[in-house]
C-alpha cells in the first residue's frame, strides 16, 4: 500500500518561514492536500491540488509538489499556526494520510 | 454552509459492531459532485482514512479495514453511516465524517468528531 512520510516535528521562530515535507514514491504524479489540526479541533483543509488555498486560508500558506516530495510552506509564521499538519494523497481510489507533523512556534 | 454531525454510541464492547451516522445539512448527499468519508484518529495519533461513499452507493475502503467496514447512504434522510464489525481496543478513536470534493480537492468540510471507546 502507498505510504506518505512526514517528519514528526518542525520548529520555527515567529515571523520566520516553516517548511513541512511529505514524501512518497512518485508523489509528484499525484495531487497533495494539506490539513491543519489544532488540539481538540477537527482538521481544516489549508492546501488542495498541491498549491491551491481554500477560501479563508491566509496567503502565508503555500504548497508545492515535485518528484517524491511535497512541501507545505508557511511564510511569516504566527503563533496561531502552531498545530499538527497532515499531508494527504489519493492512490488507486483510496485516500492516504501522512503520519503528521507537529509544528512548534517558539 | 455545509454542516456534518456525527452521532452514535460512545462505548462499544469488544467483538461487537460499531455503528455511526453522519447527518448532513446545508447540502445534499445526493450531489454527484462529492463523496462522503469516514476518517478516524486514535488517541494521540494521526488521521486514518476509513472509507468513502458516492451518492450512487459506490464505495472505497481502507484495505486494512475492508473486511470489517460497510458505509451506506440514506438519501431520504440526507445522511450516511458507518458500520465496523468485530471491534477491538485498536478501534478506539475519534471518528470524523467529512465531505470530499474529489481526488485532488480533498475533504473540505468535517464534522466535529465523535469519540468511540471499545471496552467491556
Amino acid at each position: 500500500s502507498y505510504e506518505l512520510t512526514q517528519p514528526p516535528s518542525v520548529s520555527v521562530s515567529p515571523g520566520q518561514t516553516a517548511s513541512i515535507t511529505c514524501s512518497g514514491d512518485k508523489l509528484g504524479d499525484k495531487y497533495v492536500c494539506w490539513y491543519q489540526q489544532k488540539p481538540g479541533q477537527s482538521p481544516v483543509l489549508v492546501i488542495y491540488e498541491d498549491t491551491k488555498r481554500p477560501s479563508g486560508i491566509p496567503e502565508r500558506f503555500s504548497g508545492s509538489n515535485s518528484g517524491n516530495t511535497a512541501t507545505l510552506t508557511i511564510s511569516g509564521t504566527q503563533a496561531m499556526d502552531e498545530a499538527d499538519y497532515y499531508c494527504r494523497a489519493w492512490d488507486s481510489s483510496t485516500v492516504v494520510f501522512g503520519g503528521g507533523t507537529k509544528l512548534t512556534v517558539l | 454552509q455545509v454542516q456534518l454531525q456525527e452521532s452514535g454510541p460512545g462505548l462499544v464492547k469488544p467483538s461487537e459492531t460499531l455503528s455511526l451516522t453522519c447527518t448532513v445539512s446545508g447540502g445534499s448527499v445526493s450531489s454527484g459532485s462529492y463523496y462522503w468519508s469516514w476518517i478516524r484518529q486514535p488517541p494521540g495519533k494521526g488521521l486514518e482514512w476509513v472509507g468513502h461513499i458516492y451518492y450512487t452507493g459506490g464505495t472505497n475502503y481502507n484495505p486494512s479495514l475492508k473486511s470489517r467496514v460497510t458505509i451506506s447512504v440514506d438519501t431520504s434522510k440526507n445522511r450516511f453511516s458507518l458500520k465496523l464489525t468485530s471491534v477491538t481496543a485498536a478501534d478506539t478513536a475519534v471518528y470524523y465524517c467529512a465531505r470530499g470534493g474529489g481526488s485532488s480537492s480533498g475533504e473540505g468540510y468535517w464534522g466535529q468528531g465523535t469519540p468511540v471507546t471499545v471496552s467491556s
